[in-house]
């Protein structure tokens, strides 16, 4: 039972474009999300997050968007960059069990020059 | 600033061999968590401790898996005996209590014969 799904595995976008990666999840305990990027050998790192009193969380060329009554967010980057060529996942968390992150099964994005 | 410890790095070993795992954790995290990665079922949840207690295991797939947190520094995830299903990267994540994100090591590459 796949509670945060990442349709897309992957994605190509060329250099200066704009990267929308999607995430869908079903449970709606789920209040507190985030966005990890992963490079080959190494962990995952932390890149974004936001809570469900928000809608749009912005850092930089990284913006998360959340829809709660269609249970999707999105992260968008702009403008795309190839260093940002990984693997990004999408992860969940509900009050009350902060501690359990679920992931996606991730989305990698391609970024070409 | 260190972060999220793991050795080591790759272990190759023949099915039926105890594999110890280990981590360490970013000084000062009261959190830390095991997870496993695999092509099939991405990142998954094994056990987390908060304060060297263990909270949750509902993810350990079965007896052969075990994991302790002797002090706030180091933790160990043990497999007994392993099997070729076990190979997968296993990740350690630490965190300080109450508040997101999850840091995570690099990683263990796991692969049994």
């Amino acid at each position: 039972d796949q509670q945060v799904k990442q349709n897309s595995p992957s994605l190509s976008v060329q250099e200066g474009r704009i990267s929308i990666l999607n995430c869908d999840y079903t449970n709606s305990m789920f209040d507190y999300f985030l966005w990890y990027k992963k490079y080959p050998a190494e962990g995952p790192t932390f890149l974004i997050s936001i809570s469900s009193i928000k809608d749009k969380n912005e850092d930089g060329r990284f913006t998360v968007f959340l829809n709660k009554s269609a249970k999707h967010l999105s992260l968008h980057i702009v403008p795309s960059q190839p260093g940002d060529s990984a693997v990004y996942f999408c992860a969940a968390s509900a009050t009350g069990t902060a501690s359990k992150l679920t992931f996606g099964t991730g989305t990698r994005l391609q970024v070409t020059l | 600033d260190a972060g999220v410890i793991q050795s080591p790095r790759h272990e190759v070993t023949e099915m039926g061999q105890e594999v110890t795992l280990r981590c360490k954790p970013i000084s000062g995290h009261n959190s830390l968590f095991w997870y496993r990665q695999t092509m099939m079922r991405g990142l998954e949840l094994l056990i987390y401790f908060n304060n060297n207690v263990p909270i949750d295991d509902s993810g350990m797939p079965e007896d052969r898996f075990s994991a302790k947190m002797p002090n706030a520094s180091f933790s160990t995830l043990k497999i007994q005996p392993s099997e070729p299903r076990d190979s997968a990267v296993y990740f350690c994540a630490s965190r300080p209590t109450g508040s997101q994100p999850q840091h995570f090591g690099d990683g263990t590459r796991l692969s049994i014969l």
